[in-house]
């Protein structure tokens, strides 16, 4: 294991529901990342986090809405999705923004919108 | 920004042969380069990773290469064994470090055949 969970790990939602996803890590990291993993693409930086302030916003809808109470604990809330915003979002932590920092991956949480 | 190309998208073995997969990148700026694994239903696993300050590394049956110059950098798996089949991505990172995630490329599906 990697020090990073996610829940839940499996989600099915319909386009109307509001749901949340939880991430948290277990290193001491002071970073964390919310990337999109879909079929046949690169993975997808959506969110940074650096000592719980948001320091990216990868042009990403504003249906996803990311939080950050504490340097250990992120959340990502879901609202009005998508059919196609169905893919693996994965969660990563380092030890904190400088280049060169090794991230650490969660399992993700696989979502399918209906 | 960073674009990071992989190839092949699929690679097929027989077992205790060995396999390599590319990555060229586009911005001369960057310095980090890991490679991670993903077995079916798991997060991306760090392998291996080199910075732009070596040309190669090696760790037991893995190894990296990196030619800056060309702006290319390489995986090689040597005896290969079935547990090495699963998806390989490559990614890259500025040395400035800062807001941005890593770069990945698309994915490698390696499969070891018996």
């Amino acid at each position: 294991e990697t020090g990073v969970t996610q829940t839940p790990r499996h989600l099915v939602m319909g386009m109307t529901n509001k749901k949340s996803l939880k991430c948290e890590q277990h290193l001491g990291h002071n970073a964390m990342y919310w990337y999109k993993q879909s079929a046949k693409k690169p993975l997808e930086l959506m969110f940074v986090y650096s000592l719980e302030e948001r320091v990216e916003n990868n042009s990403v809808p504003s249906r996803f809405s990311p939080e950050c109470p504490n340097s250990s604990h992120l959340f990502l809330h879901l609202h009005t999705l998508q059919p196609e915003d169905s893919a693996l979002y994965l969660c990563a932590s380092s030890q904190d923004l400088r280049g060169g920092e090794t991230q650490y991956f969660g399992p993700g949480t696989r979502l399918l919108v209906l | 920004g960073e674009n990071v190309e992989q190839h092949p998208s699929t690679l097929s073995v027989q077992e205790g042969d060995s396999a390599v997969i590319k990555c060229t990148y586009s911005d001369s700026a960057s310095n980090y380069f890991p490679w991670y694994k993903q077995e079916l239903g798991k997060g991306p696993q760090l392998i291996i990773d080199i910075r732009s300050n070596v040309g190669e590394k090696k760790d037991q049956r893995i190894a990296v290469t990196l030619n800056k110059t060309a702006k290319h950098f390489s995986l090689h798996i040597t005896e290969t064994q079935p547990e090495d089949s699963a998806v390989y991505f490559c990614a890259a990172r500025d040395s400035g470090g800062g807001a941005d995630g890593l770069t990945f490329g698309k994915g490698t599906h390696l499969i070891i055949q018996p």
